[in-house]
């Protein structure tokens, strides 16, 4: 089974439009990590935002936010009001095994391409 | 504060080739991951290096090794390239090992003929 699913491979936006990017993620670790990352055609990885499964409080970062339902085991990304700099790939990504002493690599859905449109 | 640099950007070898990558995280920073990207099999895991130690290992053969230096920098090594190498390849620098955020270089894109 997959352990992080993106189920929009793809999705067209009109700019000023806020956006929510699914993600999905499946552990029976109780401590882990769940990001999101931004990889523009340069091909750079940007870290956008980061929630640790013990926190309560959603994360937000600028124009991102992540909707974390911890029971649904989602981590959806908002942005709000698009722009057209926005236009990229967008990955979900885990890391298990959050136990102080060290963790795993992250696991990376397969991402979804995101295109504003003007 | 410089950002992580990989060199070389791009790279062509043949079949039965191997090749080196290397990594340069940001100052200060003492962990780094290596990642393989492409298109069928996604952004997939390699390996991280902490203080010149192997601290976790993804699912790849052995063809695939690395190292780390004292300095923090490090390099990845693939011996008899398939094609199925061919990919970009991704280094990340974090502060300390299982830290929080990882911070990507631009990618090494290896081609193999």
């Amino acid at each position: 089974a997959q352990k992080i699913t993106q189920t929009q491979p793809g999705m067209f936006v009109q700019e000023k439009e806020a956006v929510t990017l699914d993600c999905t993620y499946d552990t029976s670790d109780q401590s882990y990590g769940l990001f999101w990352y931004k990889q523009p055609s340069s091909g750079e990885m940007i870290f956008l935002i980061y929630q640790g499964s013990y926190d309560e409080q959603n994360a937000t970062e600028g124009r991102y936010s992540l909707n974390f339902q911890k029971a649904r085991k989602s981590a959806n990304l908002v942005i709000s009001a698009s722009q057209l700099g926005d236009s990229a790939m967008y990955f979900c990504a885990m890391r298990e095994g959050w136990s102080g002493g060290g963790a795993d690599g992250l696991t990376f859905g397969k991402g979804t391409h995101l295109i504003i449109q003007p | 504060k410089a950002g992580v640099t990989q060199t070389p950007r791009y790279l062509i070898k043949t079949r039965g080739q191997q090749v080196t990558l290397s990594c340069s995280p940001i100052s200060g920073h003492r962990s780094v991951s290596w990642y393989q990207q492409t298109p069928g099999q996604g952004l997939q895991f390699l390996f991280e290096y902490f203080s010149e130690t192997q601290r976790n290992k993804g699912n790849f053969p052995g063809r695939f090794s690395g190292r780390q230096f004292s300095n923090s920098r490090s390099e990845m090594n693939v011996s008899t390239l398939e094609l199925g190498d061919s990919a970009l390849y991704l280094c990340a620098s974090s502060p300390r090992t299982g830290s929080q955020e990882q911070f990507f270089g631009p990618g090494t894109r290896l081609t193999v003929l």
